[in-house]
């Protein structure tokens, strides 16, 4: 399987200020990434994806991600913070089986007025 | 349309004890997943499923068995529970191996 690394297991910030929360992955394969965000008490929900194409990816909620493959990076970005994106956001990777993906350990995201 | 449902939403076991827990997809999806969620440890891969009466081992399968005799339901058994096993459970489905994962809203299972 693949590995992937969430450098931050919690980053707090204040409202209305940029956040990045930071994905590496190994991968010996095409890479596909994702990342997930999860309310308290709640599922996964998709925020966004890369399968191919332009290296930068919009998602939900005003999130991005730029993906490196030189520094087999996927970095979570967002320029300006609500109360409500408080969450625990993870990154995944497919794995080289292409059924299955790997989950990095998650970041939990604390935006604080 | 309901997604992914899992049924129950929470559970207390002595250890010992066996129980089911059951995830049902209306969304006609080929593959199926369960996966555990521990504080600090992410998601993990338990069994997974990439069809109608297929099964495969994923990360963490140790004491847990599961089946797909259905093609929306994929159930996970618990034979004997163990308090190690205490955990928050999440079912997903996927059209694609390759694409995103619905989640269902997780099942809280605590072992005594």
């Amino acid at each position: 399987a693949q590995s992937v690394t969430q450098l931050d297991s919690q980053v707090p910030v204040f409202e209305e200020a940029p956040v990045e929360l930071r994905c590496n992955y190994s991968s010996s394969v095409s890479v596909y990434l994702f990342w997930y965000v999860q309310y308290p008490n709640q599922g996964l929900q998709l925020l966004l994806k890369y399968l191919s194409g332009s290296t930068l990816v919009k998602g939900i909620n005003g999130f991005e991600a730029e993906f490196n493959k030189s520094q087999t990076s996927f970095h979570l970005r967002k320029p300006s913070v609500h109360i409500s994106d408080t969450a625990e956001y993870f990154c995944a990777v497919r794995n080289s089986g292409y059924s299955t993906l790997t989950f990095g350990k998650g970041t939990m995201l604390l935006v604080s007025p | 349309n309901a997604g992914v449902t899992q049924t129950p939403k929470f559970r207390v076991l002595k250890t010992g004890q066996s129980m089911t827990l059951l995830c049902a997809q209306d969304m006609n999806h080929e593959y199926m997943y369960w996966y555990r969620q521990d504080p600090g440890m992410g998601l993990r891969l338990i069994h997974y499923s990439v069809g109608e009466g297929t099964t495969a081992k994923g990360e963490v399968p140790d004491g847990y068995n599961v089946s797909r005799l259905k093609k929306q339901n994929f159930l996970l058994g618990l034979e004997s529970a163990a308090p190690s096993q205490t955990s928050v459970y999440f079912c997903a489905s996927t059209q694609q191996g390759s694409q995103p994962q619905h989640f269902g809203d997780g099942t809280r299972l605590s072992i005594l």
